[in-house]
């Protein structure tokens, strides 16, 4: 696609629910990277894709985050029992690869209710 | 660990106005730091990235500065326009896991 696309653009949830937020990036990006944005708190990296290695998973904050990304394309960011502190915007990022420019989507803006 | 600090936190101008915004980071061994300008709602878009063999990138009325020695780098706008009022956050790249490391951010407002 022109750009990376998130969906959905909102969600609103209630705590306990699972959710899961997906990240579709620029073809032939090869690295792929998810952060949540807090208000009023910077960038907070969550987990690092590369080709085909194993994940960088020493940003998720509890074992309720998880994330898979399938082909070396979509990646789909799960939280599995919501709570209200998880309410952030969840943004994806890709690159072509591990020292090339971000390529931002608008993000998912999460709210636990 | 790296931190990334940009001052100030809000800045405001008067249209026309040329200004000067300022990053400093811990660990000057990077592969590149990369300016992006975020809207309210909006995600991150790229402005500038220099490598950490460039001491300068321009594009328009943008130009970013990298000082490794020193980890500082500065992004300057020239003759701002109500049109750049956003946030704008630097970010490191560095480490074996290529993570990239962001500011909080400076909020600027350019009034016109």
């Amino acid at each position: 696609g022109a750009g990376v696309s998130q969906s959905p653009s909102n969600k609103v949830t209630e705590k306990g629910k699972d959710v899961e937020l997906r990240c579709d990036p620029i073809s032939g990006h090869t690295a792929l990277y998810w952060y949540r944005q807090s208000l009023g708190q910077g960038l907070e990296f969550l987990i690092y894709f590369q080709g085909n290695s194993a994940p960088d998973k020493s940003g998720l904050p509890s074992d309720r985050f998880s994330a898979e990304r399938t082909g070396g394309s979509v990646s789909t960011l799960t939280i599995q029992r919501t709570q209200q502190e998880d309410s952030a915007v969840y943004l994806c990022a890709s690159s072509y690869g591990q020292s090339e420019k971000l390529f931002f989507g608008s993000g998912t803006q999460l709210s636990v209710l | 660990k790296q931190e990334v600090t940009q001052i100030p936190a809000a800045l405001s101008v008067p249209e026309g106005e040329n200004l000067v915004l300022n990053c400093s980071f811990t660990d000057s061994a990077i592969y590149n730091l990369q300016w992006f300008r975020q809207d309210p709602g909006k995600g991150l878009t790229s402005l500038l990235l220099i490598q950490s063999s460039q001491r300068e990138q321009t594009s328009g009325r943008l130009n970013a500065s990298l000082d490794k020695s020193s980890g500082r780098s500065t992004l300057y706008i020239a003759a701002s326009q109500p049109g750049d009022s956003a946030t704008y956050l630097c970010a490191t790249n560095s480490g074996g896991y290529q993570k990239v490391t962001f500011g909080i951010g400076t909020k600027l407002q350019v009034i016109p």
